[in-house]
């Protein structure tokens, strides 16, 4: 039972073009709502959260869009650069439960080329 | 501040031999968990510790799996007997504080295999 689910195993993009990632889920106890990146050989690192209070969050090249009504989030990336090739993981979890037991999703490789 | 502290990187095993995996936490952290990635999957959450105390176990294999975290030292995942579907990383993460905290660090992991 997949709750989250991150369809496309892959994605390729021109290096200074935009990166959408997506995510979906199926639990609607979901409350909170993480991307993390990992590079090969190494542990998930951060990127950035939303809570369901929100519908959009922005870090600097980073924004994720959450449509609470869909179950559907995405993570865009612009300008993707070289270095943002990496797996980027999907996470959830309801807010009142320990916020680290996370669901992840699968993972999308992304590859951004020069 | 050195991140979570995972060790060894790479550990293999003999079908049917102890594997024990070590997991030390960020300075001032008092709550790990445990994580398994198996090929081309996600992560799946295992075990969640505080200090000498389990706090949610739900994801760990009902045999020869079980994990501690002792009021010293780091926190150790042991597998008995290991089996060859026991290859995966292993990750560990750790949080300042459970219910309120937004996010976990990761460790490098260790990658098990069985052979």
């Amino acid at each position: 039972d997949q709750q989250v689910k991150q369809n496309s195993p892959s994605l390729s993009v021109q290096e200074g073009r935009i990166s959408i990632l997506n995510c979906d889920y199926t639990n609607s106890m979901f409350d909170y709502f993480l991307w993390y990146k990992k590079y090969p050989a190494e542990g998930p690192t951060f990127l950035i959260s939303i809570s369901s209070i929100k519908d959009k969050n922005e870090d600097g090249r980073f924004t994720v869009f959450l449509n609470k009504s869909a179950k559907h989030l995405s993570l865009h990336i612009v300008p993707s650069q070289p270095g943002d090739s990496a797996v980027y993981f999907c996470a959830a979890h309801p807010w009142i439960s320990t916020a680290s037991k996370l669901t992840f999703g699968t993972g999308t490789r992304l590859q951004v080329m020069l | 501040n050195a991140g979570v502290m995972q060790n060894p990187r790479h550990l293999v095993r003999r079908r049917g031999q102890e594997a024990r995996l070590r997991c030390s936490p960020m300075k001032g952290h008092s709550h790990v968990y445990w994580y398994r990635q198996l090929p081309e999957e996600g992560l799946k959450f295992m075990v969640y510790l505080q200090k000498e105390n389990i706090i949610d176990e739900s994801g760990m294999p009902k045999e020869r799996f079980s994990a501690e975290f002792p009021k010293e030292g780091p926190s150790i995942l042991r597998i008995q007997q290991v089996v060859r579907g026991d290859s995966a990383a292993y990750f560990c993460a750790s949080s300042p504080m459970g219910a309120m905290n937004t996010e976990a660090f990761f460790g490098q992991g260790t990658r098990l295999t069985v052979v």
